[in-house]
């Protein structure tokens, strides 16, 4: 497909496990993001990548969350021993370039329920 | 960080009704972004501007830089616009290459 894609579309996990979300942006595309959106919020920025560099990671929002894109294209967003307040849609979009001013394409996201 | 506020949080309109949702934000941008999600998350960007007015189809999106506030109209509004809209802005100002600043968005229902 053309888009981004976003897997898995929907994770239950027990309170403590780990889980991991994956993100295949669109091909080429220079920058990743990743955003949390909580039950009828908007999204929160969580960190973002341009090729393999991690160049802010200032949302995450605590040291269970880790973010990485060790070739430059494929992310993956692991959340260790999760939480409760973990429960939400994580959204994965991709731009172009690094430039400014470009649109970001956004996946479908994946909807975490934490038990 | 650049904050950004919409209104109205949620409305609802019978079809045909002119609607406007509008924006504003706290630091200064050379570009606004207009989503459109659908319920399931799919997230649509809809316009990118950075001046003046943009048009696709029924909708329509204007920005004032300097007042920063932006609006989103749709014309002649029909039930499959039932959407949330969402603005965001680029979160530290200008260009927006690291990362979006996004409002709580606008639950838009539009009944036959």
């Amino acid at each position: 497909g053309a888009g981004v894609s976003q897997s898995p579309r929907y994770k239950v996990a027990k309170r403590g496990q780990d889980v991991a979300l994956r993100c295949d942006p669109i091909s080429g595309h220079v920058s990743l993001f990743w955003y949390q959106q909580a039950l009828g919020q908007g999204p929160e920025f969580l960190t973002y990548f341009q090729n393999e560099a991690q160049l802010d990671k200032s949302g995450l929002p605590s040291d269970r969350f880790f973010a990485e894109r060790p070739e430059g294209s494929v992310s993956t967003l692991k959340i260790q021993r999760t939480q409760q307040e973990d429960s939400a849609v994580y959204l994965c979009a991709s731009s172009r370039s690094g430039l400014p001013n470009q649109p970001q394409h956004f996946g479908d996201g994946t909807r975490l329920s934490i038990l | 960080k650049n904050e950004v506020e919409q209104s109205p949080q949620n409305l609802t309109a019978q079809e045909g009704e002119f609607i406007t949702i509008n924006c504003s934000y706290s630091v200064g941008i050379s570009a606004l972004h207009w989503l459109q999600q659908h319920p399931g998350g799919g997230i649509v960007s809809l316009f990118m501007l950075s001046s003046g007015k943009k048009k696709h189809g029924r909708l329509i999106a204007t920005i004032n830089i300097q007042e920063k506030h932006s609006s989103l109209h749709i014309t002649a509004s029909h039930p499959r616009d039932s959407a949330v809209y969402i603005c965001a802005a680029p979160s530290r100002g200008g260009g927006g290459a690291d990362g979006l600043t996004f409002g709580k968005g606008t639950h838009l229902i539009i009944q036959p």
